[in-house]
């Protein structure tokens, strides 16, 4: 079992703010890094994969980096909206098969 | 396309009893997974495929069996259910497994056993 750790647990921004969270994992026997959107009664949504140490991903307003050496990766969504709302999911990818999954931050943009 | 699908959205099961939650994909992904997901813990692999006749234990396999006999399908069986497996349950799919890839999602099966 690995520990894949997410901060903050839960996040409240006003809308136009910017954020970021934090996902850790072990340095050790690291094969990729996931996130993932999950909105409440629905199922989680890809938002990138990383492999490579400094990867940086883009997707709109949602970027990530990743930091294979000391273990960490951050998200950043920029000018957040209310439709942001949602767990944000990081997943540690050991193995070529295997993911283990934080608890993700819950984050509610208030209008 | 359907996506991944899964039936059935709930359940209540009795102690003992055992049933199937399906999963099937019509992507032609070779990767498939099962996830439980419980209050304050992060999803948590149960079994996967990485194709049709051949399937391996994740993080927390016991109690669960499973069976790939087409590309499509992977079904997860519980022979005898306990309170303990109460939990949403989604199935996941990709072309080649979350060491390249993200991972497609079902829409969860929410089981409770009494």
């Amino acid at each position: 079992i690995l520990n894949v750790e997410q901060s903050p647990q839960s996040l409240h921004v006003q809308e136009g703010d910017s954020t970021n969270f934090t996902c850790s994992f072990p340095s050790s026997n690291f094969y990729a890094l996931h996130w993932y959107r999950w909105e409440t009664a629905k199922s989680p949504e890809a938002l990138f994969v990383m492999t490579l140490n400094g990867d940086e991903k883009k997707k709109g307003r949602i970027s990530a980096t990743l930091n294979t050496k000391e273990g960490y990766s951050y998200l950043y969504i920029k000018g957040s909206q209310p439709e942001d709302s949602a767990t944000y999911l990081c997943a540690f990818g050991s193995g070529a098969n295997n993911l283990f999954f934080g608890t993700g931050t819950r984050l509610t943009v208030i209008p | 396309n359907a996506g991944v699908t899964q039936t059935p959205k709930f359940q209540v099961l009795k102690t003992g009893q055992s049933m199937t939650l399906q999963c099937a994909q019509d992507m032609n992904h070779e990767y498939m997974s099962w996830y439980r997901q419980d209050p304050g813990m992060g999803l948590r692999l149960i079994h996967y495929s990485v194709g049709a006749g051949i399937t391996d234990q994740g993080e927390v396999p016991n109690g669960y069996n499973v069976s790939r006999s087409t590309t499509e399908d992977f079904p997860l069986r519980l022979l005898s259910a306990a309170p303990s497996q109460t939990s949403v349950y989604f199935c996941a799919s990709s072309y080649v497994g979350p060491k390249w890839e993200t991972q497609y999602f079902g829409p969860g099966t929410r089981l409770l056993v009494l």
